[in-house]
Parts: C-alpha cells; sequence; structure tokens
C-alpha cells in the first residue's frame, strides 16, 4: 500500500513568519492530496486539498503545492496567528483504484504570539 | 445538520471486556471510516465500508469487527478488549469513496487497563 511521510513532526514559528510542512508519497498512483488540521480534543477538518493534475492551490493565507514527479507536497501558512496552532496531517489517496486514505504522521504547529 | 456523531466520547474497560463504538452521518454519505490514533503514528485506518453493504479490511483489523448497520450507521466492536486497544477512536465519512472530503466525528477516548 501507500506509504506517506511528513516532516517535520513538530515545528515553532514566531507570529507572523511562514511554516511549511512537507510530505513524501511511494505510489505515484496516488492523486489526492488532501491536508487536515486538528485541534485539541476535536477530530480532523479538511484545510485545503489539491488534485494531481494542478500544481498548486491557494486559499488566503494557505497554499499546498505538489510535485508529482519527486512525489511530494507541501503545505504553506504564510503570516501564522496564534490560532494556526494545531496538529497538521497530510494524507494520500489513490481515487477510483482504492477507497483509503494514507495519512502523515502529523506535525505539531506552535505559533509564539 | 451535525455531520458525524460519535458515542461514547469516553470510555473506560477492563482486559477482556467487550464494547460497541457507535457512528451515525446525517450527510448521506455512502462511505464511513475507522480509524485509530496513537501518538506519534497519525491515523491508522481499521476498517472502512466504501458503501452500504459493504466493509473492508484497513491497516490494522485485528480484534476489531465493524458492522455497516444502514447508510447512517457504522459501529466497531471489540470483543476482548486488550490494553494495546487503548487509543483515540475516529470515525469520518465521505460522499463517494477516497476521491471526497472526508469528515470526521469529535472522535472516542478509550482506556483499556
Amino acid at each position: 500500500g501507500e506509504n506517506v511521510e511528513q516532516h517535520p513532526s513538530t515545528l515553532s514559528v514566531q507570529e507572523g513568519d511562514s511554516a511549511v510542512i512537507k510530505c513524501t508519497y511511494s505510489d505515484s498512483a496516488s492523486n489526492y492530496f488532501p491536508w487536515y488540521k486538528q485541534e485539541l480534543g476535536k477530530g480532523p477538518q479538511l484545510i485545503i486539498d489539491i488534485r494531481s493534475n494542478v500544481g498548486e492551490k491557494k486559499d488566503q493565507r494557505i497554499a499546498v503545492t505538489l510535485n508529482k514527479t519527486a512525489k511530494h507536497f507541501s503545505l504553506h501558512i504564510t503570516e501564522t496567528q496564534p490560532e494556526d496552532s494545531a496538529v497538521y496531517f497530510c494524507a494520500a489517496s489513490m481515487v477510483s483504484t482504492d477507497n483509503q486514505f494514507y495519512f502523515g504522521t502529523g506535525t505539531s504547529l506552535t505559533v509564539i504570539p | 445538520n451535525a455531520g458525524v456523531t460519535q458515542t461514547p466520547k469516553f470510555q473506560v474497560l477492563k482486559t477482556g471486556q467487550s464494547m460497541t463504538l457507535q457512528c451515525a452521518q446525517d450527510m448521506n454519505h455512502n462511505s464511513m471510516y475507522w480509524y485509530r490514533q496513537d501518538p506519534g503514528m497519525g491515523l491508522r485506518l481499521i476498517y472502512y465500508s466504501a458503501s452500504e453493504g459493504t466493509t473492508d479490511k484497513g491497516e490494522v483489523p485485528n480484534g476489531y469487527n465493524v458492522s455497516r448497520l444502514n447508510k447512517r450507521e457504522f459501529s466497531l466492536r471489540l470483543e476482548s478488549a486488550a490494553p494495546s486497544q487503548t487509543s483515540v477512536y475516529f470515525c469520518a465519512s465521505t460522499r463517494s469513496g477516497s476521491r471526497e472530503t472526508q469528515y470526521f466525528g469529535p472522535g472516542t477516548r478509550l482506556l483499556v487497563l
């Protein structure tokens, strides 16, 4: 099956700085890559996703980039705010051949005011 | 619209006891999933149901059984709980397989003594 690796496991940034979280995947058949944010005591919530026919997607302060050749994708958060502090998970899935999502191990982001 | 609901929120079991975790969604979704979340290991898939009437094993199915009771409900049963099953359990659903946004419930925290 698919193997998704995520780095770093913890990340601390000053408020206003940017944060970057990187994931790699192993199966070139993966074609859907969602990112989730999990706040303490809650379930993960989708914040942005990208499909393999797109190289970059942006939503306000959040962007995701995908490099299919290198099999990696990244989450970029600009102008970080304290409320961005949470655990972030990347995931990959092979739409049309598999009904499963494969998750990275998570990144705990702390934004220091 | 409650989304995905899970009961109970918290449970303590003794080794060997059995219990059923309940999950329901009111979004008319076809696919439902059960994950466990352990520190440093991200979300690992236990079982999933791509559509009503079907269930499939995920990465860590041993010690668990599932029932897709109807389109709305997907339960997870521990027949004989073990301390290794201490974890936080999340139920999730998507409109159709792994091509869509996955919505998570709030989680059930299980402690097996």
